[in-house]
Order: structure tokens, then C-alpha cells, then sequence
């Protein structure tokens, strides 16, 4: 069974700094990886997703990258702001579309 | 483009009352899934759809809950009766068939409170 930690659970950082979050998977075969957004009381916004074949996938300012074999994947979000407040949530993609969520990293940037 | 879309957005009812939430995919998305999120952790998924079939619905309690797809578009999730533990986020995703490994888009959620 898949099992994904997301490491820090939380994180509180001034307005402009890069960040990195963390997320780990016992399970390497998988298809891909999908991060996601999650302000509060919202549902869940895809943010990326990167195929097994790929290292790593931008979209602005974020960059994701997935190591497979290591089963490891993280999120960095470059010169961060106060919008980018959120919850951020990594899941791998094993047989059947089946997604396993981490518990999520909650991010809150100061103005 | 819509995206997914649930209805209702929040629920309040008494324990041991039969609830429903309702689903329509993003158009063109074949598959359809339920999942339940619980406060502060991440969603679980209940049951999978592949058209009208229920193709993964292991994590689904049936002793009360249980879902339909009846002509492949929209879905129907049911607790019947529900429990205090039942309160929580149930999330509707869809993406398009094929293939494994498709992009899921989410819906807004539905949000139960049983009291």
C-alpha cells in the first residue's frame, strides 16, 4: 500500500523567499506525481503533474522535480508571496488512477 | 471550459438522517471518483468510476454509504443514515479515460457536518 509524508507540515516564511517542500512515496511504481493547491474550505487545484519519465516539470514560479527510484518529489516555489498561502498537497499515481494524498504542507507567506 | 461541479457546497444535518451529494464531471471525462477528506489530511478516495462501471470502490463503506453513475455522466454519492463520524469534505474528481495516469481535476466539495 502507498504511504506519502510530506515534510514540513507546516511553514511560515517572509514574503520573497524560495521555498522547498518535501514529499517522499514508499511505493516507486508509479505512473506519475500531481501537486496540488488547497486554500482553505476550497477544493483541490492541480498545480503539476509530472510523468514518471520526467526529472522534473515548471509551470511560472514553480518548479517540481521527481526522483522515482528514490521515491522523493519536491515542490519549489520561487520568491514566494502572500496569494501563494495555501495547502499543498503531493500525490502519487499508482495502477488504476489510484491518487494517495501526503497530509499536506501548510504554507503561510507574510506580507 | 466548467470545471467539476458539486452541490451541494455545505450540508447540515442530524445523525441517523440520509444525506446525498451530487456530481457532474468536467465534460468529456469518462471517470468519475469520490473522495472523502477529513480535517487536516489529505483526501481518501472512496469509489472509482469508468463510465457507469464502479470499477474500484474498495475503501467505500457499504454498510451506509453508497454511490451511482446511472448513464456515465453525473454521480450520485449516499449515506444513509449518517454518523457523527461522517462529517468531513467529500470531494468529486474527474479525468479523461484511455490510459493511466491522467491529470484529475477536482470540484469544489461538499462539506458535512452531522450533528
Amino acid at each position: 500500500k502507498q504511504e506519502v509524508t510530506q515534510i514540513p507540515a507546516a511553514l511560515s516564511v517572509p514574503e520573497g523567499e524560495n521555498l522547498v517542500l518535501n514529499c517522499s512515496f514508499t511505493d516507486s511504481a508509479i505512473y506519475n506525481l500531481q501537486w496540488f493547491r488547497q486554500d482553505p474550505g476550497k477544493g483541490l487545484t492541480s498545480l503539476l503533474l509530472i510523468q514518471s519519465s520526467q526529472r522534473e516539470q515548471t509551470s511560472g514560479r514553480l518548479n517540481a522535480s521527481l526522483d522515482k527510484s528514490s521515491g522523493r518529489s519536491t515542490l519549489y516555489i520561487a520568491a514566494s508571496q502572500p496569494g501563494d498561502s495555501a495547502t499543498y498537497l503531493c500525490a502519487p499515481n499508482n495502477a488504476g488512477n489510484m491518487l494517495t494524498f501526503g497530509g499536506g504542507t501548510r504554507l503561510m507567506v507574510k506580507p | 471550459e466548467a470545471g467539476v461541479v458539486q452541490s451541494p457546497r455545505y450540508k447540515i444535518i442530524e445523525k441517523k438522517q440520509p444525506v446525498a451529494f451530487w456530481c457532474n464531471p468536467i465534460s468529456g471525462h469518462n471517470t468519475l471518483y469520490w473522495y472523502l477528506q477529513n480535517l487536516g489530511q489529505g483526501p481518501e478516495l472512496l469509489i472509482r468510476y469508468e463510465n457507469e462501471e464502479a470499477v474500484d470502490d474498495s475503501q467505500l463503506p457499504k454498510d451506509r454509504f453508497s454511490a451511482e453513475r446511472l448513464k456515465g455522466v453525473d454521480s450520485t454519492l449516499k449515506i444513509q443514515p449518517a454518523e457523527l463520524g461522517d462529517s468531513a469534505v467529500y470531494l468529486c474528481a474527474s479525468s479523461l479515460a484511455g490510459g493511466p495516469g491522467n491529470e484529475q481535476f477536482f470540484g469544489p466539495g461538499t462539506r458535512l457536518t452531522v450533528l
